[in-house]
């Protein structure tokens, strides 16, 4: 199976800053990766799918790129409402999608 | 709109069984795959397994294989999840969530990403 690592696990930034988060797979995955934000009792939502496609209604102050087995997720200016948990999934070993195991984004 | 409505909390004992709903809603039910993903608390999502809603064929993360269900009722457009065997470290949030990725054939497994998520049912498991 496809094991997900993220770095880092978590994070302290301010309003304004940019911060990258890491995703990376066991093996090469292409592009089928997705990017999940989540928020404390809320179900998560996706934010990029396909590496680098933005889903519809996400702020594009959010990016993600990479492809293979390393990929990034970029957040040009948090946001207060950008505090959240971050999941990377990947959708190519079908039919078993794994996550990674999240980066928290905290307020420094 | 598409909206998953899963059922209540559960309260189970150790060695128990549980089932979960997911009632579909706002399109053709059998078009696209549904998932299972479990959060224990405080930690990270936990992929469970998924179901073909057009053919019933399911497929289980190796962990829990042996253990989970997944189960369709195309009639009430409900899936539904059994875990067995309870214990204490089943404690979490059980989602369900729907691919936007379209059913590709009787036998055919895929994901594009999950599109759309129920909104979390607790099961708690103490003695």
């Amino acid at each position: 199976d496809i094991r997900m690592t993220q770095s880092p696990s978590s994070l302290s930034a301010s309003v304004g800053d940019r911060v990258t988060i890491t995703c990376r797979a066991s093996q090469s995955i292409d592009n089928n990766l997705n990017w999940y934000q989540q928020k404390p009792g809320r179900a998560p939502k996706v934010l990029i799918y396909a590496a680098s496609t933005l889903q519809s209604g996400v702020p594009s102050r959010f990016r993600g790129s990479g492809s293979g087995t390393e990929f990034t997720l970029t957040i040009s200016s948090l946001q207060p409402e950008d505090f959240a948990s971050y999941y990377c999934q990947q959708s190519s070993s079908a039919p078993r999608f794994s996550f990674g195991p999240g980066t928290k984004v905290g307020i420094k | 709109q598409v909206q998953l409505v899963q059922s209540g909390a559960e309260v189970k004992k150790p060695g128990a069984s549980v089932k979960v709903s997911c009632k579909a809603y706002g399109y053709t039910f059998s078009n696209y795959y549904f998932h299972w993903v479990r959060q224990a608390p405080g930690q990270g999502l936990e992929w469970m397994g998924m179901i073909n809603p057009s053919s019933g064929r399911t497929a289980y993360a190796h962990r829990f294989q042996g253990r989970v269900t997944l189960t369709r009722d195309t009639s009430t457009t409900t899936v539904y999840m059994e875990l067995s065997s309870l214990r204490s470290e089943d404690r979490a949030v059980y989602y369900c969530a729907r691919d936007r990725g379209s059913v590709c054939g009787a036998e055919c497994f895929l994901s594009e990403y999950l599109e759309h998520w129920g909104q979390g049912t607790l099961v708690s498991v103490s003695s």
